[in-house]
């Protein structure tokens, strides 16, 4: 079955720490991936995918291929980066079972 | 941006009712539209994709005659909990494209969802 895996449910950093949050992906071909965020009452939104090659909020995430992953970082938390964040692969748009973020402080 | 509306935001139904969720693309059109489920403190799980004008594609392990859609027009997707039980209870959030999937790269936005309680 073509997966995609988010190893951590929940990461705790403090304000200005980096923060990078794992996944992985298990699929036969040239995998399209996304991260979308989810912050508290408010609905799902796209944080960014992999063709743009973009940096949104101060978050990157690059694909490796060798290492079937998709992890995204950002340098330096934010306090308002406390969020629920899910990986997804296209086709289907299939989810990660996503990582909650609380940036401390 | 565009935005996807869904309602009602929430509902209490009575086990054997059925339920209709309405899902709307205001500003665009959405030629594909996804209904997801989620459970508390899991992922979102895909359910169906329609297309409009077209039957629903069902993911495997969904009672396609208990979870009615319908894809009327291009902004516009139902779906109908049918004989609800207790177990139906969950967080059903849909989301609209204005690309075909055969589209290298599209956006899914979503709605908000609504929190379906069966009692």
């Amino acid at each position: 079955a073509q997966r995609v895996t988010q190893p951590e449910k929940l990461l705790s950093v403090f304000k200005g720490a980096p923060v990078e949050l794992k996944c992985n992906y298990s699929y036969s071909g040239s995998p399209e991936l996304f991260w979308y965020v989810q912050y508290s009452r408010q609905r799902l939104q796209l944080l960014l995918r992999h063709i743009s090659r973009e940096s949104i909020k101060g978050f990157t995430a690059d694909l490796n291929k060798g290492e079937t992953s998709f992890h995204l970082k950002k340098p330096f938390a934010q306090e308002e980066d406390s969020a629920m964040y899910y990986c997804a692969r296209l086709n289907k748009l299939t989810f990660g079972g996503g990582t909650r973020v609380l940036v401390k402080p | 941006g565009a935005v996807v509306s869904q309602h009602p935001s929430w509902v209490i139904c009575k086990s054997g009712t059925s339920v209709k969720i309405e899902c709307r693309s205001l500003d665009f059109q959405a030629t594909t539209m996804f209904w997801y489920r989620q459970f508390p403190k899991q992922s979102l799980m895909l359910m169906a994709t329609s297309n409009e004008g077209s039957k629903a594609t069902y993911e495997q392990g969904v009672e396609k005659d208990k979870f009615l859609i319908n894809h009327a027009s291009l902004t516009l997707s139902t779906l109908t909990v049918t004989s609800a039980h207790p177990e139906d209870s969950s967080f059903y959030i849909c989301s609209a494209s204005n690309r075909g999937l055969v589209s290298i790269s599209y956006e899914q936005y979503f709605g908000p969802g609504t929190r379906l309680t069966v009692t």
